[in-house]
């Protein structure tokens, strides 16, 4: 497709379990993010891709959380032993890199995590 | 500690009324953008704002950025209902940093 492809778009799972949440950026953007998003809250910035480049996981909250980037282009973000405060929509973003591609960020829906 | 402030946080007017969001932080920004969420989507951008006393204009909607580039509004003008959502302020500190910092959005609904 067009847009940034997340998946699942729901998921729920039960506390200590782990769980991966994919991105499929748009074609040709090097750069990808993951945010958190918490009920009807602002985002909360977790992990930044760009190229080859060392990811800025400046964000992560705890080291339960991982993200890799494989081939510069599909993402996964892991949760390990997930806790019920990590329930939240994890929101999947790409964008082009440098001056021509300007700094619009695409966002993709969501994968809506629900931890019981 | 929210690094963008924004206010209100909820607000529900009625169709055809003005408003006005704020978006405020102490930190300079080297520009600041402003996104539209609607349920169950990702947030869609509306506009970026990058030099100080910028105004920027789509259809209904004013966007300013301050002077000293550290806070923004969002106003709209005789409110539709096609308006609702949730709105948020997002800038980057660093020029050319990617990394962009949220507020924690305005939930307006306009109401028939």
């Amino acid at each position: 497709g067009a847009g940034v492809s997340q998946s699942p778009s729901n998921k729920v799972t039960e506390k200590g379990k782990d769980v991966e949440l994919r991105c499929d950026p748009i074609s040709g953007h090097t750069a990808l993010y993951w945010y958190r998003q918490s009920l009807g809250q602002g985002l909360e910035f977790l992990i930044y891709f760009q190229g080859n480049s060392a990811p800025d996981k400046s964000g992560l909250p705890s080291d339960r959380f991982s993200a890799e980037r494989t081939g510069g282009s599909v993402s996964t973000l892991t949760i390990q032993r997930t806790q019920q405060e990590d329930s939240a929509v994890y929101l999947c973003a790409s964008s082009p890199r440098g001056q021509l591609g300007g700094n619009t960020i695409y966002f993709g829906e969501g994968s809506w995590l629900t931890v019981v | 500690t929210q690094l963008l402030e924004q206010s209100p946080q909820f607000l529900s007017i009625q169709e055809g009324e003005n408003l006005t969001v704020y978006c405020n932080s102490s930190s300079v920004f080297s520009s600041l953008q402003w996104y539209r969420q609607e349920p169950g989507e990702g947030p869609v951008l509306l506009v970026t704002v990058v030099t100080g006393g910028e105004v920027k204009k789509l259809k209904r909607l004013t966007f300013q950025f301050g002077d000293a580039r550290k806070d923004s509004s969002l106003h709209i003008t005789a409110a539709q209902p096609g308006d609702t959502g949730l709105y948020l302020c997002a800038g980057r500190i660093i020029q050319g940093a990617q990394k962009l910092v949220f507020g924690q959005g305005t939930r307006l609904t306009i109401n028939p």
